[in-house]
């Protein structure tokens, strides 16, 4: 079964750091860029960050950039993200996302997703 | 980036047909076809509905369907059904480089 699971998700001081996984399984992890998207509380999606394959492309959202890193290690399948800096505006649900098509860099649909691991940020 | 515009809710009875717009610019939408669709249930991740404006996954019903004019994307949903009930989302790549949402629709089926 193709699956996507992100864990590390939690309650984090504003100014603190928390890194995220993302565990894939059932298909060929290393041939598919991947996608981190959030939710926060109420409102819609949000794109958050993407890398390629084999990660020489890696783009953000303005909202984190110089604060988030996204990562991957394809021998491990998994992605992860790092945010350091947090804000109470990174509250949201984090969900991890498998990119449509094999070995193509467009930033077009995300086709598997997980179900999201929570972040709270406050004081 | 300021994300797409949807309506917050439709709603319509079983077996109507209800159609959700999504506005954006000539920087995002109105400038490629990289514009999809997904529903989300609540407590699930989302599930891809429609890519490249029109076309859908494998196993994804033939009751959705996609359109675009101008600035503007569209999600019809035909023969409504209960399980139809869920929070949809548009979304696009933009100019920047980046991908854009849209801020979601509530369907409810009466």
């Amino acid at each position: 079964e193709v699956q996507l699971v992100e864990s590390g998700g939690g309650l984090v001081q504003p100014g603190r750091s928390l890194r995220l996984s993302c565990a894939a399984s059932g298909f060929t992890f290393d041939d598919y860029a991947m996608h981190w998207v959030r939710q926060a509380p109420g409102k819609g999606l949000e794109w958050v960050s993407s890398i390629s394959w084999n990660s020489d492309k890696i783009v953000y959202a303005d909202s984190v950039k110089g604060r988030f890193t996204i990562s991957r290690d394809n021998a491990k399948n998994s992605l992860y993200l790092q945010m350091d800096s947090l804000r109470a505006e990174d509250t949201a649900l984090y969900f991890c996302a498998r990119d449509f098509q094999i070995q193509i860099w467009s930033l077009d649909s995300f086709d598997i997703w997980g179900q999201g691991t929570k972040v709270t940020v406050s004081s | 980036q300021s994300a797409l515009t949807q309506p917050a809710s439709v709603s319509g009875s079983p077996g109507q047909s209800i159609t959700i717009s999504c506005t954006g610019t000539s920087s995002d939408v109105g400038a490629y076809n990289f514009v999809s669709w997904y529903q989300r249930h609540p407590g699930k991740g989302p599930k891809l509905l429609i890519y490249h404006v029109t076309d859908r996954p494998s196993g994804v019903s033939s009751r959705f369907s996609g359109s675009k004019s101008g600035d503007t994307a569209s999600l019809t949903i035909s023969g409504l059904q209960a399980d139809d009930e869920a929070d949809y989302y548009c979304s696009s790549y933009t100019s920047s480089r980046t991908v854009v949402f849209g801020g979601g629709t509530k369907l409810t089926v009466l």
